[in-house]
């Protein structure tokens, strides 16, 4: 069956490093892939899209990588801040899906 | 100048009542959508229109009745409410159809069935 996975466990790192949060899928072949922020008690808001034929995508501090041979994507955050503190959830859509699926997400913890 | 809002914010009720949520979105989006984020954080689609028409429905119990009176507005109405529909209901919007279209997504409205 399809399956995305995200860290279920909280990445805490220092402020100023960079973070790197990872997106799994299996039995897929996404298309495309999108990531969103949720801060708590919030909705998610859109950040990035990468396609399948791009291997990267940056804007500003974030950068995103998609590895269809490792069936992977990775999430960047570079000079990461208290402010970046929040659930990062990833989601795979097929070129024919009229929406893409949402991994649980992962929880980011910038400390200052 | 909130994109995607939606009523009431918290909704606390019995079993067996029926209520309903309200979303509007100012965006001039064509598709809506609803969705449910449980306790475990999974955020699953429920129901898709585009353009006041249904183009998703996923497997949701025939309690849950979305409607579109336009384009800018979907309601979703739950009938006899159960312990396990409590949740957070988030309403989103994008410009079109095709999952290429970012997501605007509003507060969410966090419904708590006792």
């Amino acid at each position: 069956s399809q399956k995305i996975e995200q860290n279920s466990e909280a990445l805490n790192i220092q402020e100023g490093k960079t973070a790197t949060l990872t997106c799994n899928y299996t039995n897929y072949s996404p298309a495309y892939l999108q990531w969103y922020r949720q801060d708590p008690g919030r909705g998610p808001v859109f950040l990035l899209l990468i396609r399948e034929n791009e291997k990267e995508k940056r804007k500003e501090r974030l950068k995103v990588t998609f590895d269809t041979t490792l069936k992977q994507s990775l999430f960047h955050i570079t000079a990461s801040q208290p402010a970046d503190s929040a659930t990062y959830l990833c989601a795979l859509g097929t070129g024919g899906s009229y929406i893409p699926t949402f991994g649980r997400g992962t929880s980011l913890i910038v400390h200052p | 100048d909130t994109a995607v809002s939606q009523t009431p914010k918290y909704l606390v009720t019995q079993m067996g009542n029926d209520k309903s949520i309200k979303c509007e979105q100012n965006l001039g989006h064509d598709t809506m959508y609803w969705y449910k984020q449980d306790s475990k954080k999974f955020l699953k689609i429920m129901f898709s229109y585009n353009n006041k028409e249904l183009i998703i429905n996923e497997t949701v119990p025939n309690r849950f009745s979305p409607k579109s009176p336009d384009k800018a507005h979907l309601n979703l109405h739950i009938n006899s409410l159960e312990l396990g529909d409590s949740a957070v209901y988030f309403c989103a919007s994008s410009p079109q159809a095709g999952g290429y279209n970012e997501q605007f997504f509003g507060p969410g409205t966090r419904l708590t069935v006792l």
